[in-house]
């Protein structure tokens, strides 16, 4: 079974829409972060949660919400969907509280804004 | 602002070839370096570098470090097909709230023709 899940991993949607990518860890893992990539950018960080009670914006937070529900448990919304919203969006977990510099990632999400 | 780049941008290669992927950067007290390679899906870890001037190896892969240039190489010997996919080269803070947040470089496309 994979330690870091993604729901949806394909998804269309229109503009003006809401939409919710929902990611879950079974690693026990402290710290989960949202990204999202697009070609010749790398990847880039939207939000990052050092634990259910602190969340943190990114380089890119313009346009996103979070959401930490549990420790196991990182959402990210789309308020409004827009086309430049149309990317592959990374989930990622690290365990600081073991000293892990080290970033385990899910499967991602591909999400297309028509 | 943290920078990450890295050079080239995409390299096609034939079996057999041995290839250096680059990676410069530009942080605010440095913390570690981190090269992942993701094909399809998510990316996956490779390396993490600390310290200057000592290599990371496993099988055909190795890194190695320099602070004092503010660089990193990734060298792949000896390449096979599988080895195609795009190398990311990441770097870490130090302390803060900018502990285990990760500033990604663009990202190095390796092809590499049977």
């Amino acid at each position: 079974d994979a330690d870091v899940t993604q729901t949806p991993r394909n998804r269309i949607t229109k503009t003006g829409k809401r939409i919710m990518l929902e990611c879950s860890q079974t690693k026990g893992h402290d710290r989960m972060y949202w990204y999202r990539q697009d070609p010749g950018l790398g990847l880039r960080l939207i939000y990052y949660s050092f634990d259910v009670k602190d969340i943190n914006k990114g380089e890119i937070s313009d346009g996103y919400s979070v959401s930490r529900q549990a420790q196991a448990k990182f959402s990210l919304s789309l308020e409004s969907a827009i086309p430049n919203q149309t990317a592959l969006y990374f989930c990622a977990t690290s365990n600081y509280r073991q000293g892990s510099y080290e970033q385990y990632f899910g499967p991602g999400t591909r999400l297309t804004v028509t | 602002e943290d920078k990450v780049v890295q050079s080239p941008l995409s390299l096609v290669v034939h079996e057999g070839d041995t290839v250096t992927l680059n990676c410069s950067y530009e942080v605010t007290n440095f913390r570690s370096l981190l090269w992942y390679k993701q094909e399809k899906k998510a990316p996956t870890f490779l390396f993490m570098l600390t310290s200057s001037g000592i290599e990371k190896k496993s099988g055909r892969l190795s890194s190695i470090l320099d602070k004092k240039e503010l660089f990193s190489i990734l060298n792949i010997t000896a390449t096979q097909t599988g080895d195609s996919a795009v190398y990311l080269c990441a770097v870490n803070r130090a302390g803060g709230t900018s502990y285990g947040k990760l500033t990604f470089g663009q990202g190095t496309i390796l092809t590499v023709h049977p």
